[in-house]
């Protein structure tokens, strides 16, 4: 099956600097990949994702890219802000018929410092 | 708005008792999923289900078991509670089709003493 690794599995940034983290899949025929965001006492929200046809997305201040040869994909956040601060987590998904599951990495807890 | 809903935030069990979960999802979807979230593993799918009665086992199935009779709700059940089963355990559904997003409840903090 799919892995996914994801690095760091914490990050501290200043408030205002860039943040990156990075991941790798192990399945070349992964084809989706999402970033979800974890707040303090909630359910992971997707922020942004990216399917295999695309190299880069960005929205406003969050930005994805991905590298399908090097099987490796990478959030970014410009200007980060204290509300930033929370557990992100990269996953894969492997297209087929009736397969919509999601494999998670294992998170990065990203604080902001005021 | 999606919205997925889990029937308790937190929850004390002693070993050995038969403990359900219950998610309901209120869009329809399709998909609906359980995820156990521990520190360091991330989250960690135990089953899974892409149609009313039908189900699949994800990465962690051992000493659980789900339901899906309706549609909209999906129960995850723990035959008998032991204190590794201590977690939080999320519930999420997707709506199927061209879209893999998967729309995450709050969670349930699960002590089992």
């Amino acid at each position: 099956g799919e892995n996914v690794e994801q690095h760091p599995s914490t990050l501290s940034v200043q408030e205002g600097d860039s943040a990156v983290i990075k991941c790798t899949y192990s399945d070349s025929a992964s084809n989706y990949f999402p970033w979800y965001k974890q707040e303090l006492g909630k359910g992971p929200q997707l922020i942004i994702d990216i399917r295999s046809n695309v190299g880069e997305k960005k929205d406003q201040r969050i930005a994805v890219t991905l590298n399908k040869t090097a099987k490796h994909f990478s959030l970014h956040i410009t200007e980060t802000q204290p509300e930033d601060s929370a557990v992100y987590f990269c996953a894969a998904s492997i297209p087929g018929a009736g397969s919509y599951q999601l494999t998670f990495g294992k998170g990065t807890k990203l604080s902001v410092i005021p | 708005d999606v919205k997925v809903t889990q029937s308790s935030r937190y929850l004390v069990k002693r070993t050995g008792e038969k403990v359900f979960l219950e998610c309901v999802q209120d869009m329809d979807h399709e998909n609906m999923f359980w995820y156990r979230q521990d520190p360091g593993l991330g989250l960690r799918l135990i089953y899974f289900s892409y149609d009313v009665k039908m189900k699949e086992k994800g990465d962690i199935p051992e000493g659980y078991s789900v339901s899906r009779e309706k549609k909209e709700r999906f129960s995850l059940i723990l035959e008998s509670a032991s204190t590794n089963q201590t977690s939080m355990y999320l519930c999420a559904s997707s709506p199927g089709g061209f879209s893999y997003e998967q729309y995450f409840g709050p969670g349930t903090r699960l002590t089992v003493t």
